[in-house]
């Protein structure tokens, strides 16, 4: 069975920590994707990269990073965590041919 | 940019047809896909259609996509309560971007 796992499903933070958030998948996808998704706004693509070390900004980087050191583990880093970073973010992973991105369960951050 | 556009709310009774519509403004979309997200959870792909198709039928659901419009919608027929989800729209292309650009999502609310 295909797996997408998330390090945590919920995590309280303090502004101004830096946060982790850890997406792992078990398929061998070249392709990872970070989105936040917020009421009445859908899924916005943070960052996403196509191989090892690759990434590339989505629609929305800005106070983020990302880390891609293996191929099955992409990271996402909020540097200076803030209260308007409250949100769902949501991993997925796929493979080149592109038909289908597989999803992680989310992580629910409250910055507080 | 690419623009993925849904009707937030949907509501229908048990045993009737729902269909949920999407439009898109990206006229290279190689796939467009329907997902459900239940409370909770990630997301699930449920169908995909190629941009040269206009029907695709699986069970319960009917994807038509109109090209000329750029207009998608999925019906799920006898609508059950289990179908109770959010459903979101997404387009992707092959061009190499590997970007999928997902819809703000519909809530469907189904009443026994």
């Amino acid at each position: 069975d295909v797996k997408v796992t998330q390090s945590s499903r919920y995590l309280v933070k303090r502004t101004g920590e830096k946060v982790f958030l850890e997406c792992v998948q078990d398929m061998d996808h070249e392709n990872m994707f970070w989105y936040r998704q917020d009421p009445g706004l859908g899924l916005r693509l943070i960052y996403f990269s196509y191989d090892v070390k690759m990434k590339e900004k989505g629609d929305i980087p800005e106070g983020y990073s990302v880390s891609r050191e293996k191929k099955e583990r992409f990271s996402l880093i909020l540097e200076s965590a803030s209260t308007n970073q409250t949100s769902m973010y949501l991993c997925a992973s796929s493979s080149q041919t592109n038909t289908e991105a597989f999803f992680g369960q989310g992580t629910r951050l409250t910055v507080v | 940019g690419e623009d993925v556009e849904q009707s937030l709310f949907l509501s229908v009774r048990e045993g009737d047809s729902s269909v949920i519509n999407c439009t898109y403004t990206d006229s290279s979309s190689t796939y467009l896909y329907w997902y459900k997200q239940e409370p909770g959870a990630g997301l699930q792909l449920l169908t995909y259609i190629f941009s040269n198709m206009d029907m695709k039928q699986d069970q319960r659901l009917t994807v038509l996509l109109n090209k000329k419009d750029k207009h998608l919608s999925l019906r799920i027929a006898d609508t059950q309560t289990g179908d109770s989800a959010i459903y979101f729209c997404a387009e992707s292309d092959t061009s190499g971007t590997y970007k999928y650009i997902f819809g703000t999502g519909t809530r469907l609310k189904v009443l026994a």
